[in-house]
């Protein structure tokens, strides 16, 4: 069974500070990794996807991805209270582009 | 949501009565997939259909229905056999040759 686990949370931090969100993988083919943003009562929005080793940036997010310690977390920098949502760490599994989802980081930005 | 429309948005429904659950996209992506979520927890996979004409079961798809007559169309039935059909439903859609997948707005189900 292929797993995706994060930490459920919640985390809360100030406004204006990091918010670190971390995930571990089960499955160690995996070559890439997403990191939705689900505010309450809507759908998930793609927000970064990672392929290879190292960071990527995007504006104030940042993914890390270290395949080999099966982790992939989500920085969030100079942190907003519009930033509040759960974020959700997905990758891929089986052979027809199917995404295991783990359970969500519920974040709390407090102004 | 990009092109991705499901609807009703909310669905009030009768214990033993089937209901289906609209589906559309105009992304032109071969993928289309069925989730639901419980509250507090993540997105598990009910069914998905990669052509026209062709599906498969995900993990929970007892209790559910899919059909793909059209690459734009891929509806849901939630029949009277779902023991806990309650839930946020989700529908996404993805081209085949990656890995993305972006979402619907979502159905929330409510059965009582």
């Amino acid at each position: 069974q292929k797993e995706v686990e994060q930490n459920s949370g919640p985390l809360s931090v100030p406004e204006g500070a990091i918010a670190s969100l971390n995930c571990t993988y089960s499955d160690r083919v995996s070559q890439s990794f997403f990191w939705y943003r689900q505010y309450s009562g809507k759908s998930p929005e793609l927000i970064m996807s990672i392929y290879s080793n190292g960071d990527k940036e995007d504006g104030r997010f940042t993914a890390q991805l270290n395949k080999a310690s099966q982790y992939v977390s989500l920085l969030i920098r100079d942190s907003q209270p519009s930033d509040s949502a759960t974020y959700l760490c997905a990758a891929p599994s089986g052979s027809a582009r199917q995404l295991t989802f783990g359970s969500g980081t519920q974040l709390t930005v407090l102004p | 949501d990009g092109g991705i429309t499901q609807s009703p948005k909310y669905l009030f429904r009768k214990e033993g009565q089937n209901v289906t659950l609209s589906c559309e996209q105009n992304l032109n992506h071969d993928a289309m997939y069925w989730y639901r979520q419980d509250p507090g927890q993540g997105l598990r996979l009910i069914y998905y259909s990669q052509i026209v004409n062709d599906f498969q079961k995900g993990d929970i798809a007892e209790g559910y229905s899919v059909s793909r007559e059209k690459k734009e169309s891929f509806p849901l039935t939630v029949t009277s056999a779902q023991k806990n059909p309650t839930a946020f439903y989700l529908c996404a859609a993805g081209d085949l040759g990656g890995d993305l997948q972006y979402f619907g707005p979502g159905t929330r189900l409510t059965v009582t």
